[in-house]
């Protein structure tokens, strides 16, 4: 079965100061993985993507992510918060599977990002 | 304008009415979506589609119906609404699943009193 955790609903940092946000999933095939950002009363918009490729992923506005399968992982980072980038974020976990033919598509619940001045 | 555009963006019903959520992209993207968005539950998809006339339930389709006769047209109707389903629904487009970026249509904000 496929699912993804977000560690953190809620993550507060000063300005400046590196960001982290966590995210574990656990898919049983070859899991494509993704970031999103959500601005207040706005739709989704992509951060970055992991798709089998590099396992460190760039994405817009100075965010990375890196894909650890041993852990499972696939963290949110970025050095320096900018007052800009308080919303909440979604981790999101794709798969298709061969045996079933069935696509899965997961989002995490989310984790809100407070920048302090 | 080229995009996803989701109407009306505002909505309050009753109990038991029927009530149908538009969504329009201009892309051509073969997949459709629609999310609802509730508080601790993130984003879960209640259905998604293909192409036209090919539809498939997601993690919460009860309640809903849709359908896609034309390729750039995704309705969800809710045929009888219910408090439970007050949420902000997100219809989203793409051109795969899988591995494939979606594009997210602003939302509507439904109440259901």
């Amino acid at each position: 079965a496929q699912s993804v955790t977000q560690l953190d609903s809620h993550v507060s940092v000063s300005e400046g100061t590196p960001v982290l946000l966590r995210c574990n999933y656990s898919s049983s095939y070859s899991p494509s993985l993704f970031w999103y950002v959500q601005h207040p009363n706005k739709g989704l918009q992509l951060l970055l993507k992991y798709t089998s490729a590099a396992t460190l992923v760039k994405g817009i506005n100075g965010f990375e992510a890196e894909f650890k399968k041993s852990e499972t992982s696939f963290h949110l980072t970025k050095p320096s918060a900018h007052m800009s980038d308080a919303a909440e974020y979604f981790c999101v976990v794709t798969s298709f599977s061969d045996q079933t033919g069935a696509n899965n598509l997961f989002f995490g619940t989310g984790t809100r990002l407070t920048v302090i001045p | 304008d080229a995009g996803i555009t989701q109407s009306p963006r505002y909505k309050i019903t009753e109990t038991g009415r029927q009530v149908t959520l538009m969504c329009h992209q201009t892309w051509s993207h073969s997949y459709m979506f629609w999310y609802r968005q509730d508080l601790g539950h993130g984003l879960r998809l209640i259905y998604y589609s293909a192409a036209a006339d090919i539809t498939d339930k997601g993690e919460v389709p009860d309640g809903y119906v849709v359908s896609r006769s034309k390729t750039e047209n995704f309705p969800l109707t809710l045929e009888s609404a219910t408090r439970s389903q007050t949420s902000v629904y997100f219809c989203a487009s793409s051109e795969g699943l899988a591995g494939v970026e979606q594009y997210f249509g602003p939302g509507t904000r439904l109440t259901v009193t």
